[in-house]
């Protein structure tokens, strides 16, 4: 299996632009988690999904950030606009309900807002 | 609620030096707990786990026992090599959670010595 794939990898962008991270699961797996870690707050959990559906969202910072899951196979965490504060390595992380220590994670995507 | 509590870094030892950090956790009901570690520039991967009251979770050299009466799980290792210079992080299962949610330790940065 090729794992959590997450792209890009490294985000360059300028303040006030869109970004869109993505993320596909592994296969078979139902629950998918978006992460964000910086070196001032470590390691937060922005939102998570159970089959497709937004579980708990009290992570996401502002109304800026968003996520959807439209498919099992398929996410997307958006910043619209976005802020030299956003800058952050953004993990994706999956796993099966009820089962814990099925939690994979992606190779994360560094963002730089400049 | 749920929590987790570890020793802060950053933990510095020479090669084959012993290796404890320590790890408390604050739950309510059985959860499973969980050491990852976080290599550079790589996602969180999962170390080792122990799923009930003294269990031993053990992987690569790497060692932790689920003490239910001092709620501890303290990672060790009796001697440590330049490769396992990362961050690690100790973490249980929330039960609450419908998802394979996981709750996350700040982290501990541990740089070896050659």
């Amino acid at each position: 299996d090729a794992g959590v794939i997450q792209s890009p990898r490294h985000e360059v962008t300028e303040m006030g632009q869109e970004v869109t991270l993505r993320c596909k699961p592994i296969s078979g797996h139902n629950s998918l988690f978006w992460y964000r870690q910086t070196m001032m707050r470590g390691l937060e959990l922005l939102i998570y999904f159970n089959n497709n559906v937004p579980i708990d969202d009290s992570g996401m910072p502002e109304d800026r950030f968003s996520a959807k899951m439209p498919n099992a196979s398929f996410s997307t965490l958006k910043i619209q606009p976005s802020e030299p504060r956003d800058s952050a390595v953004y993990f994706c992380a999956t796993g099966t309900s009820g089962v814990p220590d099925t939690q994979y994670f992606g190779p994360g995507t560094r963002l730089t807002v400049l | 609620g749920n929590s987790v509590t570890q020793m802060e870094g950053p933990v510095t030892l020479s090669e084959e030096a012993f290796l404890t950090i320590n790890c408390t956790y604050t739950a309510t009901g059985y959860p499973s707990l969980f050491w990852y570690v976080q290599y550079p520039g790589e996602g969180l991967q999962l170390l080792l786990k122990a799923t009930k009251a003294d269990d031993k979770g053990s992987n690569k050299g790497f060692e932790a026992t689920y003490r239910k009466e001092t709620t501890s799980f303290h990672l060790e290792k009796g001697s440590v090599q330049v490769s396992d210079s990362a961050v690690y992080f100790c973490a249980l299962s929330d039960q609450r959670s419908s998802a394979s949610k996981i709750i996350f330790g700040s982290g501990t940065r541990l740089s070896i010595r050659p």
